[in-house]
């Protein structure tokens, strides 16, 4: 069964203080992960698409990686503004249903 | 470009009334779905289009949820007699939903639903 688990469930760091957030995965056959953002209220915004292992993009102070195992999100010297709800999903090839995580959800203080 | 719109941005009923919700997905897009989304849970998949026919329905909860899409377009989910576990956010995605495509999904701003 196709299958994703986010860790941790919550985070907090102060500004500055960087630091990665896992997305694990199952998946019969990658077609692609995803990470999204999502605000209080708001519907999640478009963060990356990974398609294969090694591959890697950057946004900003944001850092999306893919091993055939699990996805990191790297967050470089957070400000308050990066406090949103990180979501990852998968997209099995041959399938259009995406596969989302819970999230994590990340403070950063001033 | 504009993105995917959904309306009304908050709606509350009151048990056993019937609630219909909008999306109006990027144009040209080809695929659709619909996502609800409780308090503290994941994204939870409802129905898929394909242009205006749904090959995949399994996420709807019961038979007092239905959707349709009209034109290849606008797409309306509809849930009668609502229960208060029907209490929700309501998400929207659309994506260009070719075989080979990256076929990213983009979501619009939800619906929150509140039953009485």
């Amino acid at each position: 069964e196709d299958q994703v688990t986010q860790s941790p469930e919550a985070l907090r760091l102060q500004e500055g203080e960087s630091s990665s957030l896992n997305c694990s995965y199952t998946v019969s056959g990658l077609r692609g992960l995803f990470w999204y953002r999502q605000d209080p209220g708001k519907g999640p915004e478009f963060l990356f698409t990974l398609y294969s292992a090694g591959e890697e993009k950057e946004k900003e102070r944001l850092k999306a990686t893919l091993t055939k195992k699990e996805s990191f999100l790297h967050i470089t010297a957070p400000k308050p503004e990066d406090s949103a709800t990180y979501l990852c999903a998968v997209q099995a090839r041959g399938t259009y249903k995406y596969i989302f995580g819970t999230g994590t959800r990340l403070k950063v203080l001033a | 470009g504009a993105g995917v719109s959904q309306s009304p941005s908050n709606k509350v009923t009151e048990k056993g009334k019937d609630v219909e919700l909008r999306c109006d997905p990027i144009s040209g897009h080809t695929a659709l779905y619909w996502y609800r989304q409780s308090l503290g849970q994941g994204l939870e998949f409802l129905i898929y289009f394909q242009g205006n026919s749904a090959p995949d329905k399994s996420g709807l909860p019961s038979d007092r949820f239905s959707a349709e899409r009209t034109g290849g377009s606008v797409s309306t989910l509809t849930i009668q007699r609502t229960q208060q576990e029907d209490s929700a956010v309501y998400l929207c995605a659309s994506s260009w939903g070719g075989p080979g495509s990256t076929d990213t999904q983009y979501f619009g701003p939800g619906t929150r639903l509140t039953v009485l």
